[in-house]
């Protein structure tokens, strides 16, 4: 079975702190995602990436950004955080050609103060 | 742009009864995907049904089953013999189809039905 971790399941951050949240696959997938989800909003997609070192904005990328320097690891920073930011955050793994079939991680319950 | 509507927030279903929940989209492709996903209290979220739009027949799992109207642009799943570990967010989600096969592009959500299953 696909297993995609996430580091917290619960983090709680002041304003203006940096902020990682890093995602793991464990299944040698190429594309990995990360999604905020809000409620009455659905997920909506922050960044994707389909290869190390790779990646593309999603729908909503201001004030975020990633890194990929390993095939398994995928993290999403805050730069500065915002009480706006404050969500639950879900990453994904896919195989190429099959993003339709996503795998996704427990989520982390961000909270900013 | 795709856009996904889900609209029914809320729905409540007796244990052992049947339950629709409803989606519509709207897309001017001819290819594509839709999906349920379903994402259960503090659990991670899982796929539990495909249907690619060339297909006329409606796709089945066990006890989840679609009503896949094309024409209409609506893409129901219906939930027989519902069971408490059916309670959980549903969303339906949209995928275009890709020109070589596959997907192409991002998967868009609609904003989810909480589905109660009552004992």
């Amino acid at each position: 079975d696909v297993k995609v971790t996430q580091s917290s399941r619960y983090l709680v951050k002041r304003t203006g702190e940096k902020v990682f949240l890093e995602c793991v696959q464990d299944m040698d997938h190429e594309n990995m995602f990360w999604y905020r989800q809000d409620p009455g909003l659905g997920l909506r997609l922050i960044y994707f990436s389909y290869d190390v070192k790779m990646k593309e904005k999603g729908d909503i990328p201001e004030g975020y950004s990633v890194s990929r320097e390993k095939k398994e690891r995928f993290s999403l920073i805050l730069e500065s955080a915002s009480t706006n930011q404050t969500s639950m955050y879900l990453c994904a793994s896919s195989l190429p050609g099959q993003e339709y079939e996503q795998y996704f991680g427990p989520g982390t319950r961000l909270t900013v103060t | 742009a795709q856009t996904v509507t889900q609209s029914q927030p809320e729905m409540s279903v007796q244990e052992a009864e049947t339950v629709t929940l409803s989606c519509t989209y709207d897309t001017s492709e001819n290819n594509y995907y839709l999906f349920w996903y379903k994402q259960p209290p503090s659990r991670q979220m899982i796929l539990v049904i495909r249907q690619e739009a060339y297909k006329q027949q409606n796709a089945t799992e066990n006890r989840f089953s679609v009503n896949f109207q094309k024409a209409a642009k609506s893409f129901s799943l219906k939930i027989s013999d519902s069971q408490l570990g059916d309670t959980a967010m549903y969303f339906c989600a949209f995928m275009k189809h890709g020109e070589y096969g596959g997907s192409q592009g991002n998967l868009i959500f609609g904003k989810g039905t909480k589905l109660s299953v009552k004992p």
